[in-house]
């Protein structure tokens, strides 16, 4: 199946400060997501991104499919985008929505 | 706002007893999934469906059954729980057409 590897695995950033979450991908896919796992659990859609370049507020995500990774933005940072960081892709060639998802990047923001 | 709901958040209970996870959604998606997640691990597609009478395993293996009789419904049933099935399960959601998936709250079981 396809490989999904996000980096770094953790990282800790003050209030205010930017950060870059990386996600490289094994092979083509049709379908790419950003999910933020809040600290009670609940994941949030961010962005379905399977190329190119979308903003929402302080967030921001780019992928190069023909590269095979995608970046997540975040600018900023407050207290409140701390949890996990999930990018979940599927393959090219299916259709049903079936996502694999990378082990995350664990994030904390200090006030 | 995705309306996606799970019910119990939270459940304990001993081994050997049957369980059933409600998962409901309100927006008239047609694929819902569930997905099991460890703590501090990535999500495992276990059970989908892409509409009534469909239902599919996912990519890890699970004891557990799921039926899709309405479109807004789709439980997942342990037969007897184990030890090993305790987990955080999400369900999630998708429309026709559309990629995005969208989670509920989630249900920690916990098997003594």
């Amino acid at each position: 199946g396809i490989q999904v590897e996000q980096s770094p695995p953790d990282l800790i950033l003050q209030e205010g400060a930017n950060s870059t979450l990386r996600c490289n991908f094994s092979d083509s896919v049709n379908n790419l997501q950003w999910f933020h796992q809040n600290p009670w659990g609940q994941l949030i859609n961010l962005f379905y991104i399977p190329s190119g370049t979308k903003q929402n507020g302080r967030l921001s995500a780019t992928t190069v499919a023909t590269e095979r990774y995608s970046l997540l933005y975040i600018s900023s940072s407050q207290t409140t985008d701390s949890g996990v960081y999930f990018c979940a892709v599927e393959r090219g060639e299916t259709s049903g929505s079936r996502l694999t998802f990378g082990e995350g990047t664990q994030l904390t923001v200090n006030p | 706002e995705a309306d996606i709901y799970q019910t119990p958040r939270y459940l304990v209970i001993g081994t050997g007893k049957k369980i059933t996870l409600e998962c409901s959604q309100t927006m008239g998606h047609d694929k819902m999934y569930w997905y099991q997640q460890d703590p501090g691990m990535e999500l495992h597609l276990i059970h989908y469906s892409y509409g009534v009478n469909s239902t599919e395993k996912g990519d890890l293996s699970s004891e557990s059954t799921v039926s899709r009789i309405r479109t807004e419904h789709f439980p997942l049933t342990l037969e007897s729980a184990r030890p090993s099935h305790t987990s955080q399960y999400l369900c999630a959601s998708s429309g026709r057409g559309r990629y995005e998936q969208y989670f509920g709250p989630g249900t920690r079981l916990t098997v003594t």
